[in-house]
């Protein structure tokens, strides 16, 4: 199986701050990267899909980059409605898999 | 617009059998494939497996082979999830969503709470 490895696990930032999380695959998977937002008692929702693309409706604030094993994902300037755990996916090969998580919170 | 509906919470006790549904519309049941993913409390994310409905064909995580059974009714384009024998560490929330191969989780279920306990 392709390890995902989020870091960090947890952020405390201020509104308005630039903020940087990255995402390392055990393996080369190519741009085969997703980003999701998940609030407290909802769904996930799709940010950023094949490492740089930018899901239609998501604010121009997230961007996406990397390929081959090291990715991030970057807010240029954190809202209040971002504050959210953050997970990236492989969708490389089965069984795909998920980093462990990033959980932004307010400073 | 696209939906995935899910089924209700469910609350079982050790070794009785469910089947969860997602309810599928607005666009090609078979031109997508359907994935499910385990949240248990407090966690983070964890891929089951996916299925083709076109023509079922599934792919398990190693870690759920076994433990859960994934099936479509194109007819009705609904997905299923199901447990033979439910154990209490089955509790989770479990969310299906639709993929492109290679692709992201674009669309996903609102998630089905399933409590096991005595």
């Amino acid at each position: 199986d392709i390890q995902m490895t989020q870091s960090p696990s947890s952020l405390s930032v201020y509104v308005g701050d630039r903020v940087t999380i990255t995402c390392r695959a055990s393996q080369s998977i190519s741009s085969y990267l997703n980003w999701y937002q998940q609030k407290s008692g909802k769904a996930p929702k799709l940010l950023i899909y094949a490492a740089t693309s930018l899901q239609s409706g998501v604010p121009s604030r997230f961007s996406g980059s990397g390929s081959g094993t090291d990715f991030t994902l970057t807010i240029s300037s954190l809202q209040p409605e971002d504050f959210a755990t953050y997970y990236c996916q492989q969708s490389y090969s089965t069984p795909q898999t998920f980093g462990g998580g990033t959980k932004m919170e307010i400073k | 617009e696209v939906q995935l509906v899910q089924s209700g919470a469910e609350v079982k006790k050790p070794g009785e059998s469910l089947k969860i549904s997602c309810k599928t519309s607005a666009y090609s049941f078979t031109g997508y494939w359907i994935g499910w993913v385990r949240q248990m409390p407090g966690k983070g994310l964890e891929w089951l497996g996916i299925i083709y409905p076109g023509d079922s064909r599934t792919t398990y995580s190693p870690s759920f082979q076994g433990q859960v059974t994934i099936s479509v009714d194109k007819s009705i384009t609904t997905a299923y999830l199901q447990w033979s024998s439910l154990k209490a560490s089955d509790s989770a929330i479990y969310y299906c969503a639709r993929q492109m191969v290679g692709g992201p989780f674009d669309y996903w279920g609102q998630g089905t709470l399933v409590t096991v306990s005595s």
